[in-house]
């Protein structure tokens, strides 16, 4: 079974400035996806990046961007010029190849400081 | 694009009774939808994944018969928990996977959760 282990309960940043938030993973599929979904406190899930296994490029979008270390099952996102509104829970999640459903690792709550 | 949307967001029971979430993609067809469960201060556990017109798969340790799943329409899929136990209140998130409209193929887009509370 695949599992998502995110080591930190909780990351504090000041306002401006960039964080990076940790994922490892274990599988043994090749083909397969990795995500970061964000949750604020409203609780609805919105996607902040994907990365497909197979590309070696890191996915970014916009101030978001990802360190995808496929070797080390290790995929973590860095948050540039952090803003108040990136305020939330921030999963990370794991998709096989197939059409399956996410496994999520335990969230990371992310306060940013004024 | 891609949007989803659930209904009702929040429901309150009696223990005993019965309650039904349903689960829509409004802009594009759902080929897979999944029911999610979330306990405060947790993470999301996969329920159960649906394909339209299919039975429905679900994880171990997830009862069948008290959570019924139907996926009747490309655009429709509903949970429906049966004889409802305090046990049982929690937040339900569905999402859909779907290859029309703004969705993206490999991507799951989440509906906006149902908070159910079991007296």
């Amino acid at each position: 079974a695949q599992t998502v282990t995110q080591s930190q309960p909780e990351m504090s940043v000041q306002e401006a400035e960039t964080v990076t938030l940790s994922c490892t993973y274990d599988t043994s599929e090749s083909d397969y996806y990795l995500f970061w979904y964000k949750q604020p406190p409203s609780r609805q899930m919105i996607l902040v990046i994907r990365q497909e296994a197979y590309k070696q490029q890191n996915a970014t979008e916009n101030r978001f961007s990802v360190n995808f270390q496929k070797a080390a099952k290790s995929f973590s996102l860095k948050i540039s010029d952090s803003q108040l509104g990136d305020a939330a829970m921030y999963f990370c999640a794991y998709r096989g190849g197939g059409a399956d459903g996410l496994t999520f690792g335990k969230g990371t709550h992310l306060i940013i400081q004024p | 694009g891609a949007v989803v949307s659930q209904h009702p967001s929040r429901v309150i029971c009696k223990s005993g009774t019965s309650v039904k979430i349903e689960c829509r993609s409004l802009d594009f067809q759902a080929t897979t939808m999944f029911w999610y469960r979330q306990f405060p201060k947790q993470s999301l556990m996969l329920m159960a994944t649906s394909n339209e017109g299919s039975k429905a798969t679900y994880e171990q340790g997830v009862e069948k018969d008290k959570f019924l799943i139907n996926h009747a329409s490309l655009t429709l899929s509903t949970l429906t928990v049966t004889s409802a136990h305090p046990e049982d209140s929690s937040f339900y998130i569905c999402s859909a996977m779907g290859t029309s409209g703004g969705a993206s193929t490999d991507t799951q887009y989440f509906g906006p959760g149902t908070r159910l509370t079991v007296l």
